[in-house]
């Protein structure tokens, strides 16, 4: 297994435009993360699965960010009707539930929304 | 909202030189810990996992400590070298709760 994977890693759009993201995490990992990182903050949490089910949401996160896991082992993020306050980085992570919980990250993709 | 906080922003240094960061974090309800290494352009890569108070590890020459009581870590870097240059953040999570970052300590070794 080479790790965790982003797709893609740059997108560029248009303001109103839909948009998807994928990550394929670790294939024994149980648990799936995305955050979004903007210049000069540390990664924001977004949401997080355990196996298919999404355990939380963060309160932050705005009707238009969508995310699924639906076999428990790839996720998509999904905004729609993006603005420009979507550009971010946005990184996806997995690990195994336990005391000593290690995310290991993807590259991440970066959005522009124009 | 949970703040964790990273001092200093940014820092650079002469290769050969040894230099050291804070997080600092809220010191109720505390679970874990974690610091990560970001190069740019690749993943965040996970350093150390500390979860009781006095912890202390070390990988090559970086070593953390823990301080729970009073809410802080320590990442300190012996003998910088150029490949060290990365953002380095830390990240609190407290029981119950999912991981919240501190905005990381941008570290420039220069050769």
């Amino acid at each position: 297994d080479t790790g965790v994977s982003q797709d893609p890693r740059h997108k560029i759009t248009k303001r109103g435009q839909n948009v998807t993201f994928r990550c394929d995490p670790i294939s024994e990992h149980n648990r799936l993360y995305w955050y979004r990182q903007t210049l000069g903050q540390g990664p924001e949490f977004l949401t997080y699965f355990q196996n298919e089910a999404q355990l939380e949401k963060s309160r932050l996160l705005s009707d238009r960010f969508s995310a699924e896991r639906p076999k428990g082992s790839f996720s998509t993020l999904e905004i729609q009707r993006t603005e420009q306050g979507d550009s971010a980085m946005y990184l996806c992570a997995s690990s195994n539930l336990g005391t000593e919980e290690t995310q290991y990250f993807g590259p991440g993709t970066r959005l522009l929304v124009l | 909202i949970l703040n964790v906080e990273q001092s200093p922003q940014s820092l650079h240094v002469q290769e050969g030189d040894s230099t050291n960061f804070t997080c600092s974090f809220p010191s109720s309800n505390f679970y874990a810990l974690h610091w990560y290494r970001w190069e740019t352009a690749k993943s965040p890569e996970a350093l150390f996992v500390m979860t009781l108070n006095g912890d202390e590890k070390k990988k090559g020459r970086i070593s953390a400590t823990l301080n729970t009581k009073e809410g802080y870590s320590y990442l300190y870097i012996k003998g910088s070298q150029p490949e060290d240059s990365a953002t380095y953040l830390c990240a609190f999570r407290g029981r119950g709760q999912n991981f919240v970052f501190g905005p990381g300590t941008r570290l420039s070794v220069l050769p």
